[in-house]
């Protein structure tokens, strides 16, 4: 199936800086890339996606990017805010050959973000 | 809307017990899903159903079953639970590529 890898797995930074949380795929013919924001004793909830079609995605001060060639995609957070503290994942659709209906997304093992006054 | 809504919030179990985690959506949506969280783990699908009638395994389906009740509902059960259950479970549905999550269920096995 479809291997997600996540990292950091934590991340610090300071209010006002940018952060980066970075994630790779295995499968080539994945072609959806959605990353979901956890706030504590909550649901994750998608905040952005990009599809293969495109290599970048902007939504005020988030972002994904995606590297098909590589295999890698990234989510982008400018200017943090405390608000923006949060569990972050990312995800990708199952690799060819899966049978099934839905969507069995595959997630990464989440990144803890901090971001500190 | 409610969206995803999921019972109970919090249970305690013995190790042996039965229980049914319940999840019901008000969205329309064909697809539901159940996942576990744990620590450094991510989210792991448990079953899934891509529409009423149907239900098919995931990732980790060992030691549960699930039913759908009707296109609203989606029910976890946990027949003889262990101590490696003890999770937080999240009920999902879907709509296109979208996944809208329920606010989870804590679980504790002892």
């Amino acid at each position: 199936g479809e291997n997600v890898e996540q990292h950091p797995s934590t991340l610090s930074v300071q209010e006002g800086d940018s952060a980066v949380i970075k994630c790779t795929y295995s499968d080539s013919a994945s072609n959806y890339f959605p990353w979901y924001k956890q706030e504590l004793g909550k649901g994750p909830q998608l905040i952005i996606d990009i599809r293969s079609n495109v290599g970048e995605k902007k939504d005020q001060r988030i972002a994904v990017t995606l590297n098909k060639t590589a295999k890698h995609f990234s989510l982008h957070i400018t200017e943090t805010q405390p608000e923006d503290s949060a569990v972050y994942f990312c995800a990708a659709p199952p690799a060819r050959g899966l049978t099934g209906g839905g969507n069995k997304l595959t997630f990464g093992t989440g990144t803890q973000l901090k971001v500190e006054l | 809307n409610a969206g995803v809504t999921q019972t109970p919030k919090f249970q305690v179990l013995k190790t042996g017990q039965s229980m049914t985690l319940q999840c019901a959506q008000d969205m329309n949506h064909n697809s539901m899903y159940w996942y576990r969280q744990d620590p450094g783990m991510g989210l792991r699908l448990i079953y899934y159903s891509a529409s009423e009638g149907t239900t098919d395994k995931g990732e980790v389906p060992n030691g549960y079953n699930v039913s759908r009740l009707n296109k609203r509902e989606f029910s976890l059960r946990l027949e003889s639970a262990a101590p490696s259950q003890t999770s937080v479970y999240f009920c999902a549905s879907r709509l296109q590529g979208l996944l809208t999550f329920g606010a989870g269920s804590r679980l504790t096995v002892l």
